[in-house]
């Protein structure tokens, strides 16, 4: 019930393409679902978060969309580049209530 | 803005000894502050949440006695790890969430902790 299962565990993209990250929850009392970047030996950073009342999100190059029914959501990186290479981890909350976060995705973007 | 800073950033120590880490909100309050343990290639394990002058609710499987947090204001939180042994050696690292912003938590750099 408390679960969030991220997907794939690692990630190899190209220069330029597209890395997909997706994480599926559980608990429906969840209604805040951000995503974090973090670089080897330093803490997470937040990159972008959504609630459930939109379906979409676009901040740059970084969007979540969002499947209430399916208590999916993913993260889309356009134009990914090498600099974007680290681990992403999905989160999900509600309200003041602590984060569950997702076992993280390792991307490495190619030159 | 919502800079949080963790003190030290690398500690080592010999084994037996106690190690307390800083955590602290720079340029917001934080109502609430969470203590999390990370192992190499690992997700974030939260080891406790306090909320500033009560006492920290750990999650099940912490030992209370060995790590003790104290959130003595809106913007510090301390994590003492007493009597340390090399299977505490781990990259600790603390998140606060603010006043005005219920949902969002924003991480400090995180300390690795070395017990020899």
């Amino acid at each position: 019930q408390q679960q969030v299962k991220q997907s794939p565990q690692s990630l190899i993209v190209q220069k330029g393409g597209i890395s997909i990250i997706n994480c599926a929850y559980e608990n429906t009392a969840f209604d805040y679902f951000p995503w974090y970047q973090q670089f080897p030996g330093k803490g997470p950073a937040l990159l972008i978060a959504i609630r459930p009342d939109v379906s979409e999100k676009k901040e740059g190059r970084f969007t979540i969309s969002f499947n209430k029914s399916a208590k999916q959501f993913s993260l889309h990186i356009m134009d990914s580049q090498p600099g974007d290479s680290a681990t992403y981890f999905c989160a999900a909350g509600s309200g003041t209530y602590k984060y569950i976060f997702g076992t993280g995705t390792r991307l490495k973007v190619l030159a | 803005g919502a800079v949080v800073s963790q003190h030290p950033s690398r500690v080592i120590c010999k084994s037996g000894t106690s190690v307390k880490i800083e955590c602290r909100s720079l340029d917001f309050q934080a109502t609430t502050m969470f203590w999390y343990r990370q192992f190499p290639k690992q997700s974030l394990m939260l080891m406790a949440t306090s909320n500033e002058g009560s006492k920290a609710t750990y999650e099940q499987g912490v030992e209370k006695d060995k790590f003790l947090i104290n959130h003595a204001s809106l913007t510090l939180s301390t994590l003492t790890v007493t009597s340390a042994h090399p299977e505490d050696s781990s990259f600790y690292i603390c998140s606060a969430r603010g006043l005005q912003g219920w949902y969002e938590q924003f991480f400090g750099p995180g300390t690795r902790l070395t017990v020899l």
